[in-house]
This record gives C-alpha cells, structure tokens and sequence, in this order.
C-alpha cells in the first residue's frame, strides 16, 4: 500500500464548479499535512497547509480527518488557471524520517 | 527572502557518463535539504535529505549519491548514468526540523535529465 494515496483523475470541470479531491495516508503518526501546486513541467509549489480545524484561503478549503487518515481540498468558482496537479503532502515523524511524503498528485483540469 | 538555485535546467547525457547537479539556497542557515526525482507521469520519489554538512541520508538505493559540503550547497553525483535515470529532478529545502513537526518545503525549479 501506498503512504500517500491520490485519484490520479483527470477532473475535468467547467469554469465556475466546485471540485473536491480526497487523499489517504497510511500512516497513523502522520503530523503534517500539505496540499502543493504543479503545474506541467514546473516545481511544485506550497498551496497551503492543512490544519486540525480545517482552514480556508479565498476558494480553498482543506479539511484534515485523523480518525480516517484522509485530508481534502475543496475548490470553489474554480477558474481556468486552477488548472494543475495537486499533490498531497504527508510529514511521517516516527520512521525518523525528516522529509515530506508526497502523493502521485491529482490532475484538475477546468474548462471554458 | 530565501532563495533556492538549482542547475543547469535541462541535460541530456549519454549512457554510462556522469553527472553533477548543483543545487544553492540563499537567505537561510541550517536549512534541511532534499533532492526528488519524478519520473514522466509519477510522483516525486525522495532520494535523499540532508540535515546538515556531511550529514546525508539516503532513501533508496541506486546509482546516485549525494553530498553537501557546504551549509546551503547540495550535490547530486552519479558516476554512470543509467537509462532509468531519466527524470525531474528537484531540489528543495526547508527550515532545520524543529523535532515538532516538519514544515513545508520550497522547491529549486529542477533538472529535467534524459539518459541516451
């Protein structure tokens, strides 16, 4: 099993939709949690951090769910530049290991 | 503010030759630092991190090595490349680990290798 497992979609959505993506991760020690940004043939780039109380910037929205090990990113109004891949982030404490985890990433892509 | 240099942007290297990838931060002491790879279509694969000069740890075994010999100054180093070496390669760093939690990570905007 995979430590950070994503739908690799493609999503594709109309101008405007509100998309959701959910990621699951397999360890329960997990302590960190991140959503990034990349966009084809580019570094991915922070989108936002994923908070216990759930946290929003603008059209984003995450939502951590411990119980169940998944974490989510909602966008709403989405607009053509959402389109990317989204990769989510998991930070493993007790294999010692010092480095994000990241997931294969979920392709979005919006459409006029 | 940090900044983070890795170079050269691409590089298309035959079988069996070797390879250097430098990567740089600036504006920043003691950072964590870490190369991935992400093959065509995949997710990134973390290859190495480093938490300090000479201090290297390795994630999976291959045909690379890494080294830091100075404070913000990574290196990527195969002696012969293999056809499976292909890839994105990006550097990235973050801020020294508390021991709490890691933090998030910043990205170089990588080395895209081909092997011929």
């Amino acid at each position: 099993r995979k430590e950070v497992e994503q739908d690799p979609g493609p999503f594709n959505v109309p101008e405007g939709a509100t998309v959701a993506f959910n990621c699951t991760y397999s360890n329960s020690a997990s302590q960190s949690f991140f959503w990034y940004r990349q966009d084809c043939r580019k570094e991915p780039k922070l989108l936002m951090s994923v908070y216990s109380s759930g946290n929003e910037d603008g059209r984003f929205t995450a939502q951590l769910n411990r119980a169940s090990q998944y974490i989510s990113l909602l966008i709403r109004d989405s607009k053509l530049s959402d389109s990317a891949t989204y990769l989510c982030v998991v930070s493993f404490m007790d294999t010692g290991r010092r480095a994000l985890t990241f997931g294969s990433g979920t392709r979005l892509q919006v459409q006029p | 503010s940090q900044t983070i240099h890795q170079w050269p942007a691409t590089l298309v290297q035959p079988v069996g030759s070797p390879l250097s990838l430098e990567c740089t931060v600036e504006g920043t002491s003691n950072p964590n630092l870490y190369w991935y790879r992400q093959a065509a279509g995949r997710g990134l694969q973390l290859l190495f991190y480093s938490i300090g000069i000479d201090q290297i740890s390795s994630e999976v075994p291959q045909n690379l090595s890494a080294s830091r010999p100075q404070d913000r100054q990574f290196i990527l180093s195969s002696k012969k490349l293999l056809l499976s070496d292909s890839g994105f390669y990006l550097c990235a760093w973050s801020v020294r680990w508390s021991g709490v939690q890691n933090t998030e990570a910043f990205f170089g905007q990588g080395t895209r290798l081909t092997v011929v």
